[in-house]
């Protein structure tokens, strides 16, 4: 257990609503990362962090934003949602700043936009 | 990031040994063996990795041959916990920022049977 909580679990939206989920991680780690993983397409990064108020993009960021303004959380959100977003999101965290490829990651929050 | 293959599937009795194979070719000298599993509805579960000696920790071990080029993650006594999709990915630690993020193939799916 990596202490790792995300919220909420569950979410159904609407098309062109704002989303906000929130990961929230007890062990102070600099590198946190949200993920979307959808069927035939895996896991694909959206955006990281590096530390307070430093985080980049990754693979499909279109449509996202990210802000960590404490250590502890790494929130993600969908300006306005679309159904292509429905999708399940998973926040992880790497416990070592010279091996970020070792992550932990949360339960995930299924999320459906009709 | 060198390209793994591994089986599509495989069953193991409960109580037995799972031993799950990665061919791993084309890997380079400075690129570890990553193994990660998903249960069902769960979130990747990190479980190992290595360089080029094998590699022992609470869940599994996991054996690189000699040569690098395949590996092979064992589960000593398989629960029926122990039934999810496990990856086999190869990484150079320390990317560098941009490159954190977790690319997993097919994976072979270990059902592990009463």
């Amino acid at each position: 257990d990596a202490g790792i909580t995300q919220s909420p679990r569950h979410k159904v939206t609407e098309t062109g609503t704002p989303v906000t989920l929130r990961c929230h991680q007890t062990e102070n780690h600099r590198y946190m990362y949200w993920y979307r993983q959808d069927p035939g397409h895996g896991l694909r990064l959206i955006h990281y962090s590096y530390g307070v108020k430093d985080t980049d993009k990754g693979e499909v960021s279109d449509g996202y934003s990210v802000s960590r303004s404490k250590t502890e959380d790494f929130l993600l959100t969908l300006e306005s949602a679309t159904s292509s977003q429905t999708s399940v999101y998973f926040c992880a965290i790497s416990r070592s700043i010279v091996d970020p490829n070792t992550q932990y990651f949360g339960p995930g929050t299924r999320l459906t936009v009709l | 990031d060198a390209k793994t293959t591994q089986p599509t599937s495989m069953d193991c009795a409960e109580g037995r040994a799972a031993n799950l194979p990665c061919n791993h070719s084309t890997i380079s000298g400075n690129e570890y063996v990553y193994w990660y599993r998903q249960i069902h509805s769960q979130g990747p579960q990190y479980i190992i990795h290595g360089l080029k000696n094998n590699e022992t920790n609470e869940m599994a071990s996991l054996i690189i041959t000699e040569d690098r080029k395949s590996s092979t993650l064992i589960l000593p006594h398989a629960t029926l916990r122990d039934t999810a999709v496990y990856y086999c990915i190869v990484r150079v630690v320390g990317s560098g920022a941009g490159s954190y993020q977790l690319t997993f193939g097919k994976g072979t799916k270990l059902s592990v049977i009463p």
